[in-house]
Order: C-alpha cells, then structure tokens, then sequence
C-alpha cells in the first residue's frame, strides 16, 4: 500500500524560529492534508492543498503540494509555545473504481517542541 | 456548523469484557464515517470506513468490529478485549465525495488491563 515519509521525526526549537518539515510518497495524491494534534485531543486540519504546486497560508503556516504530487511541505514561521504538538501529514489517493471516499494515508508524525 | 462528538474521553476495561464507543457527527447529512486507532508513538492506522447507513469496510483483520446503525452515528465494539486493543481511538467523518478533508473527534483513551 501507500506509504508517507514524514522527517523530520521530531524538533526542537527557539521560540521566534521557523519551522520545516516535509512528506515524501513513492506514489501521487489528489489531496494533501496538514494536521496538529496536541496531547489527549484529535488531530485539527491545518491547511488542505487540492491542486498540484499549490501553497496556501493560514496565519503563520505555510503548505505546498508538490508538483510531482508526490510531497508537500510545511512552514511555521515565527514560532510560538503554543505552537507545541504533532504535526500529521496526509494524502488522499486518487479514486478507485468510482468509489468516493476519503481514505488517508497518514505519515508518522513531527513531535514539535518549542522551547520559550 | 458541523460538529462531532466522541464518547467517552476515557475508558479502562479488563480483558475479555465488551467494548461499544460511539460517535455522532451534527450538522451534515451523508457523511463518510471513520475509526483509527492511535497506538503510543503516533501513526494513525485506519481501521474501519462507511460511506453510508449499513455500509461498513474493514481495513485490517482485528478484534474489533464497526456499525452504522444512523446516517451520523458510528460505533465500534468488541465482544471481548484484548490487551493488544489499548489505544486512542479516533473518529472522523468527511463531506462524501473524495477530495474532502477528515475532521476528526477529541478521541477515547482506552486501556486494557
């Protein structure tokens, strides 16, 4: 099956740094999905990307879908404690058979700690 | 607005008992419906799908089992638990169609002992 690449596994920074991180595919997306989870809570969309070499901001974040459609990344600029948590990314494959569902593939996860 | 609700936020079971957590989606009709499971260390593994009332898939071979009784309620149980089912378990729901984000619950903590 497909598989994500996430990296890197986990950082620690400065308050005030920017932050990047990435996720690779041997296979294409349709859809790629950023999100945070912070302890004891489920994962919140971040930012949705639909179309290759697409890059949206919200706020102080900062994603792009790959041309290739086979990666995406995310910028954090600026951090801030509250910024702290588990970044996911994931990707929705193309349709097969007609089926119109959602599945994701997650990647494992950046551990972000931001240090005041 | 839509919005989902997840209960219980937590849950400590012994081995061998039942298991049903449940999970209502408002403000949406038809969605697609989903349970992960989050073991210690954080991938998400999905374990169960519905696009629709009855309408049930299976990602991988378990112990756990998955219902939709109502278009925005989805359940999960287990006749008997096993210590391997402890985790965080997630659901979500998506707009039907493919190319819609997941939204996902505040999650059970469940333990096994």
């Amino acid at each position: 099956g497909q598989q994500l690449n996430q990296s890197p596994q986990s950082m620690f920074i400065q308050e005030g740094e920017d932050v990047s991180m990435n996720c690779t595919s041997s296979s294409i997306f349709n859809t790629w999905l950023w999100y945070k989870q912070e302890p004891g809570e489920g994962p919140v969309l971040l930012i949705a990307l639909y179309k290759a070499g697409e890059l949206t901001s919200n706020g102080r974040l900062t994603a792009q879908f790959g041309i290739t459609r086979k990666d995406s990344f995310l910028n954090i600029s600026a951090s801030i404690p509250s910024d702290v948590g588990i970044y996911f990314c994931a990707g929705q494959p193309p349709p097969r058979g007609g089926t119109s569902y959602g599945k994701l593939t997650f990647g494992q996860g950046t551990i972000l700690t931001v240090h005041p | 607005s839509q919005t989902i609700h997840q209960w219980p936020a937590t849950l400590v079971q012994p081995v061998g008992s039942p298991l049903s957590l449940e999970c209502t989606v408002e403000g949406t009709s038809n969605p697609n419906l989903y349970w992960y499971r989050q073991a210690a260390g954080r991938g998400l593994q999905l374990l169960f799908y519905s696009i629709g009332i009855g309408q049930i898939s299976s990602e991988v071979p378990q112990n756990l089992s998955a219902s939709r009784p109502q278009d925005r309620q989805f359940i999960l149980s287990s006749k008997k638990l096993l210590l391997s089912d402890s985790g965080f378990y997630l659901c979500a729901w998506s707009a039907a169609g493919n190319n819609s984000p997941l939204h996902f619950g505040n999650g059970t903590r469940l333990t096994v002992t």
